[in-house]
């Protein structure tokens, strides 16, 4: 079954609010990342959160990581049009193989 | 700008030729990894290159194969190219397998 899933798979929201997209997964995992892609692009790193960390901060975003519910979610403040993109958890698993295991994505739309 | 580059960004190919994707990784980092993203959906694990040696492997066929050089650039080759082979391919680079992982602007393949 599908790891990193997004939700919601679709956000719209108005410039200068908060947007908010959660993740959930279903293994154990080493860590956590959070990408942005625009327009089919490649993709953005934007933040990495290990199995041990809980909340990290990185400019306007904030990741948070909960484990006992295989869940994290994704934070942006203050929102810009330019933060209007496709954003993708992605899980990273060792089995055998160190994976990045990725979601549908969240597509977030911010209007001005 | 990440560092990591591909080549070519666009290509066309026929059902059942062969092609060749490059990939130049981020100085200093030794692992490479490719994706597969068809549209509308997130990135597929198809393999990983540690060190010259293939690290893992996710569920892709034969056909897709891999190499890593010394200098650790890598190519991903697809033989017997299919129609649903038409995706936008993303190759990977981190310092190790486990770090964070930098994606370049990918190859989008169209398959006719």
């Amino acid at each position: 079954s599908q790891q990193g899933e997004e939700d919601p798979q679709a956000l719209s929201i108005q410039e200068g609010e908060n947007a908010t997209m959660n993740c959930s997964y279903k293994t154990s995992i080493n860590n956590l990342q959070w990408y942005r892609q625009n327009s089919g692009r490649g993709l953005v790193h934007l933040i990495l959160i290990r199995s041990n960390e809980r909340e990290k901060h990185s400019g306007r975003l904030r990741v948070t990581l909960d484990t006992s519910k295989k869940s994290s979610s994704l934070l942006i403040t203050a929102s810009r049009a330019a933060d209007t993109a496709s954003y993708f958890c992605a899980v990273l698993i060792i089995q055998g193989a160190q994976k990045l295991v990725f979601g549908q994505g969240t597509r977030l739309t911010i209007n001005p | 700008e990440t560092g990591v580059t591909q080549s070519p960004t666009h290509l066309i190919k026929t059902r059942g030729q062969q092609v060749t994707l490059r990939c130049s990784s981020q100085s200093g980092h030794n692992t490479v990894s490719w994706y597969q993203q068809a549209l509308g959906q997130g990135p597929q694990f198809i393999f990983q290159y540690y060190r010259e040696e293939e690290n893992g492997r996710g569920n892709f066929p034969p056909r897709f194969s891999g190499l890593q050089f010394p200098n650790y650039s890598s190519e991903l080759n697809v033989n017997a190219l299919e129609l649903d082979d038409s995706a936008l391919y993303l190759c990977a680079s981190s310092l190790t397998p486990n770090t964070e992982a930098f994606f370049g602007q990918g190859t989008r393949l169209t398959v006719v």
